[in-house]
């Protein structure tokens, strides 16, 4: 079955960029997604078709997609942002979606 | 405002079954896929299943296929999924979620599930 990878953590000072990446044979083909979920609380989307925000997201979330990775990318992280997020994708071989392990980040 | 609420869930025996519920509000229920995610405790996200607007297309999980069943009944708002043959490793929260081009951009509160005897 399809695998997305995730590094399992991440950390990052006040201000700076935190770069999350997410791994899977030709993920780039497909439309990568991105949500952050805090302790105790449901997912939320932060970035769904590779690039796009939901609305109400800030602008320093931001993501792309090729090859065999996907990357969302924060900049100017905030200790607010402290939290898992997970990628997830289409297996179009077995019609079925997949997260990945998720990612701890850490603002330090 | 766009609301998603599941029921359903509780303490099952092994080889049991449950019935969760995920009522919608606040947008076109019939427009929209849905999903069922879990998420065991301590662990990440696991996609359950999916159905289609009007209900022809279902796909699920390798892990739960041919035990569990995803319905809709769009004149009421609400989600389903069947839940038969439970195992202890069938021990999550169950979240309910909207679909937007194959991600999901709203999410219920979940409703877990426990499986022990």
């Amino acid at each position: 079955s399809y695998k997305l990878t995730q590094p399992p953590s991440v950390s990052v000072s006040p201000g700076q960029t935190a770069t999350i990446s997410c791994s899977g044979d030709k993920l780039g083909d497909e439309n990568a997604c991105w949500y952050q979920q805090m302790p105790g609380q449901s997912p939320v989307l932060v970035i769904y078709q590779n690039t796009k925000r939901p609305s109400g997201i800030p602008e320093r979330f931001s993501g792309s997609n090729s090859g065999d990775t996907a990357t969302l990318t924060i900049s100017g992280t905030q200790a607010i942002d402290e939290a898992d997020y997970f990628c997830q994708a289409w297996d179009s071989s077995t019609s079925s979606h997949v997260f990945g392990p998720g990612t701890r980040v850490t603002v330090l | 405002e766009v609301q998603l609420v599941e029921s359903g869930g509780g303490l099952a025996q092994p080889g049991g079954s449950l019935r969760l519920s995920c009522a919608a509000s606040g947008f076109t229920f019939s427009d929209y896929f849905m999903h069922w995610v879990r998420q065991a405790p301590g662990k990440g996200l696991v996609w359950v299943s999916h159905i289609s607007n009007d209900g022809s297309t279902k796909n699920y999980g390798d892990s739960v296929k041919g035990r569990f069943t995803i319905s809709r009944d769009n004149a009421k708002n609400t989600l389903y999924l069947q839940m038969l043959s439970l195992s202890v490793e069938d021990t999550a929260i169950y979240y309910c979620a909207r679909d937007v081009s194959g991600a999901s951009d709203f999410w219920g509160q979940g409703t877990p599930v426990t499986v022990s005897s």
